[in-house]
């Protein structure tokens, strides 16, 4: 079974320059995650999809920050325009509905802001 | 608020012995507790969780915890550690009842390593 994938793994990008990072989750997950993991910290929760209507996107930096998921499979997570305190790697998952499911995790994208 | 705390940011310990990560909770409700592991460069991987039942549940290679309510806590427990169980390690809290947005917590995590 094919696991989370994200794309790109890397990306280096001046600041104000917008960015954009993909995501497949495993076939059959409904719900999708996108978390930003600063260096030394664990994951934070930037938006929560059930199928294709975000359920929480209560620590999406709105003004910046947009995602989408389109017919309620891959996903987009788009930053405009980029910040230097945006570096981190961004991380998606995928999980089966049901509140006590464990989360699949992606390798995550690595974005450097210069 | 919901919250995670693991104390140590680093556990030491010889291959072969025994080796504990801590993890401490906070949650308003009954709380699903899950760990992680992040090996350099990839994402998380389940562990295991605990839901209900049993407080001792057993998760993927080799590893498993305990769920203490009391002391609201779930400690990470390996009877012997490998050199390869040298990761970083995360644990993870969901709190219920509903109006919880199935979002997890997750604690700053804790670098396992394993000196042959």
């Amino acid at each position: 079974e094919a696991g989370v994938v994200q794309s790109p793994r890397y990306k280096i990008i001046e600041k104000k320059q917008p960015v954009a990072f993909w995501c497949n989750p495993i076939s059959g997950h409904n719900t999708l995650y996108w978390y930003r993991q600063n260096l030394g910290q664990g994951p934070e929760l930037l938006i929560r999809y059930e199928n294709e209507e975000a359920v929480d996107d209560s620590q999406l930096p709105k003004d910046r920050f947009s995602a989408e998921r389109l017919k309620g499979v891959d996903s987009t997570l788009k930053i405009q325009p980029a910040e230097l305190g945006d570096s981190a790697v961004y991380l998606c998952a995928s999980s089966w509905g049901e509140t006590g499911a464990e989360q699949y995790f992606g390798p995550g994208t690595r974005l450097t802001v210069t | 608020a919901q919250s995670v705390a693991q104390p140590e940011d680093q556990v030491n310990v010889a291959e072969g012995n025994p080796l504990t990560v801590k993890c401490t909770y906070s949650v308003s409700g009954n709380p699903y507790l899950f760990w992680y592991v992040q090996y350099p460069n990839r994402g998380l991987q389940f562990l295991l969780k605990y839901i209900t039942g049993d407080n001792l549940v057993k998760g993927s290679y080799g590893f498993e915890a305990e769920f203490n309510k009391s002391q609201t806590s779930f400690h990470l427990k390996k009877p012997s550690a490998l050199v390869s169980d040298s990761a970083l390690y995360f644990c993870a809290v969901r709190a219920l009842p509903s109006g919880n947005t199935g979002k997890l917590i997750f604690g700053q995590g804790t670098t396992l390593q394993v000196k042959p």
